[in-house]
């Protein structure tokens, strides 16, 4: 079974620049995650889809992150304009929808704003 | 609201030495029990689930970990640590019935030769 894809693996860019990170998620996982990675702390959700809905993006700055799902399938998560304290690691992970299952993830995107 | 707490961001230890990795959790409603490990520049994997049943829960590469309700604790242990465990170690709850899960900030596991 292919598991949760990533790209790109690294993205060097400027402030104020844009990037963008695209995951394909397991095959048949209708719930896919969005987490962020700052060196040093544990991941944080930036937005969660069931689908192609979204069902929590409490934590996503809005003013400068969006993410889509379309089709209900793969992902692109977007960052305009980047911030230097938006260099982190961008965790893609993908779960099947029932409680209690396992969150599988990607080996991330890894985002230096310099 | 739910939380996670892992006790040590760091834990030294000598090789073939037993460890214990802590993790403490808050929630108001039934909670699902994660272990992951990340190594260097990689995702994180799962190491072992408590869903249900015996609160002793064995996992990959030797780990297991003890479920306490009355202490709302769920610590990682390995009788004898190799090389090759140097990783990161991140607890996790998930919400019985919510598909959603928190982190702990994680330890980073340095075993020495």
């Amino acid at each position: 079974e292919a598991g949760v894809a990533q790209s790109p693996r690294y993205k060097i860019i400027e402030k104020r620049q844009s990037v963008a990170f695209w995951c394909n998620p397991i095959s048949g996982h209708a719930t896919l995650y969005w987490y962020q990675q700052i060196l040093g702390q544990g991941p944080k959700l930036l937005i969660q889809f069931q689908n192609n809905g979204v069902v929590d993006d409490s934590q996503l700055p809005k003013d400068r992150f969006s993410a889509e799902r379309l089709k209900g399938v793969d992902s692109t998560l977007k960052i305009q304009p980047a911030k230097l304290e938006d260099s982190a690691v961008y965790l893609c992970a993908s779960s099947p929808n029932f409680s209690g299952n396992t969150i599988y993830f990607g080996e991330g995107s890894w985002l230096t704003v310099v | 609201a739910q939380s996670v707490t892992q006790l040590d961001s760091q834990v030294p230890v000598f090789e073939e030495a037993p460890v214990e990795l802590r993790c403490n959790y808050s929630s108001s409603v039934s909670v699902y029990l994660f272990w992951y490990v990340q190594y260097p520049n990689q995702g994180l994997q799962l190491l072992l689930k408590y869903l249900s049943g015996s609160t002793l829960v064995k996992g990959i590469n030797g780990f297991e970990a003890e479920f306490n309700k009355s202490q709302t604790s769920f610590h990682l242990r390995k009788p004898s640590v190799h090389i090759s465990d140097t990783a990161e170690y991140f607890c996790a709850v998930s919400l019985v019935g919510i598909n959603k899960f928190y982190f702990g900030s994680g330890t980073k596991l340095n075993v020495k030769p």
